[in-house]
C-alpha cells in the first residue's frame, strides 16, 4: 500500500500556541483530507482539499494541498484546550480508490 | 442527520468464539469501508464496497475474516474462529458519490477484545 509519512508523532504545547504538522507521500494525490479522533470515537472530518495549492480554513484550523500533490499541512491557530486529540491526514490517488491514512499526530495541550 | 452508526460499541470474549461486528452507514452514501486501528499498525483498511459490492479486500487479514453488505442500509463484519491478536477498535466508514472523491465519514467504532 501507499506509505504516508506523518509528522510529527507526537506534539506538546502550551495553550494559546499555533500548531503545525504534515503529510508526505511517495505518491502524487488528487485529494487530501484531515481528520481529528478524540478518545473513544471515531475519526472526524475536519477539512477537504481537491486542489493542488488550495488553502482551505475551518475556524482556527487552515490546511493546504501541497503543489507537489505529494504533500499536505495542517495548521491549528491559538491551540485551546478541546484541540487535544489524534490527527490523521488522508490522501486518495483517483476518484473511487481507497484513501490511504497517516499514522497521527498526538497532540496535547496543556492549559 | 444519523451519522454512521456500529454496533456493539464494546465486545469481549473468549478467542475461538465467532465474533459479528455491525455497521449502518449513513443514507444515500453507496460506498462502505471497514478498518481496524491498532497502536501498533495505525488505521487498516480491510475491505470497502461500493454499491453493495466488494470492490478491494485486499486488506483481509485472513480467511478468518469476512464481510458482507446484503443491502445499502446494512454491512456486517465477521471474525470466525477469533484470535487474541485481533483485539483492536474497528471502524466502519460511508461515503457518497459524486464528481469529486468525497470524504468518508466514520462511526465511533467497537473496541474488541479477544482474551
Amino acid at each position: 500500500g501507499q506509505q504516508l509519512n506523518q509528522s510529527p508523532q507526537s506534539m506538546f504545547i502550551q495553550e494559546g500556541e499555533d500548531v503545525s504538522m504534515n503529510c508526505t507521500s511517495s505518491s502524487i494525490f488528487n485529494t487530501w483530507l484531515w481528520y481529528k479522533q478524540d478518545p473513544g470515537e471515531g475519526p472526524v472530518l475536519l477539512i477537504a482539499l481537491y486542489k493542488a495549492g488550495e488553502l482551505t480554513s475551518n475556524g482556527r484550523l487552515t490546511a493546504q494541498f501541497g503543489i507537489t500533490r505529494k504533500d499536505s499541512f495542517l495548521n491549528i491557530s491559538a491551540s485551546i484546550p478541546s484541540d487535544v486529540g489524534i490527527y490523521f491526514c488522508a490522501g486518495q490517488i483517483s476518484t473511487g480508490n481507497q484513501f490511504y491514512f497517516g499514522t497521527g499526530t498526538s497532540l496535547t495541550v496543556i492549559p | 442527520d444519523a451519522g454512521v452508526i456500529q454496533s456493539p460499541r464494546h465486545e469481549v470474549t473468549e478467542m475461538g468464539q465467532e465474533v459479528t461486528l455491525r455497521c449502518k452507514p449513513i443514507s444515500g452514501h453507496d460506498y462502505l469501508f471497514w478498518y481496524r486501528q491498532t497502536m501498533m499498525r495505525g488505521l487498516e483498511l480491510l475491505i470497502y464496497f461500493n454499491n453493495n459490492v466488494p470492490i478491494d479486500d485486499s486488506g483481509m487479514p485472513e480467511d478468518r475474516f469476512s464481510a458482507k453488505m446484503p443491502n445499502a442500509s446494512f454491512s456486517t463484519l465477521k471474525i470466525q474462529p477469533s484470535e487474541p491478536r485481533d483485539s483492536a477498535v474497528y471502524f466502519c466508514a460511508s461515503a457518497s458519490p459524486g464528481p469529486q472523491n468525497q470524504p468518508q465519514h466514520f462511526g465511533d467504532g467497537t473496541r474488541l477484545s479477544i482474551l
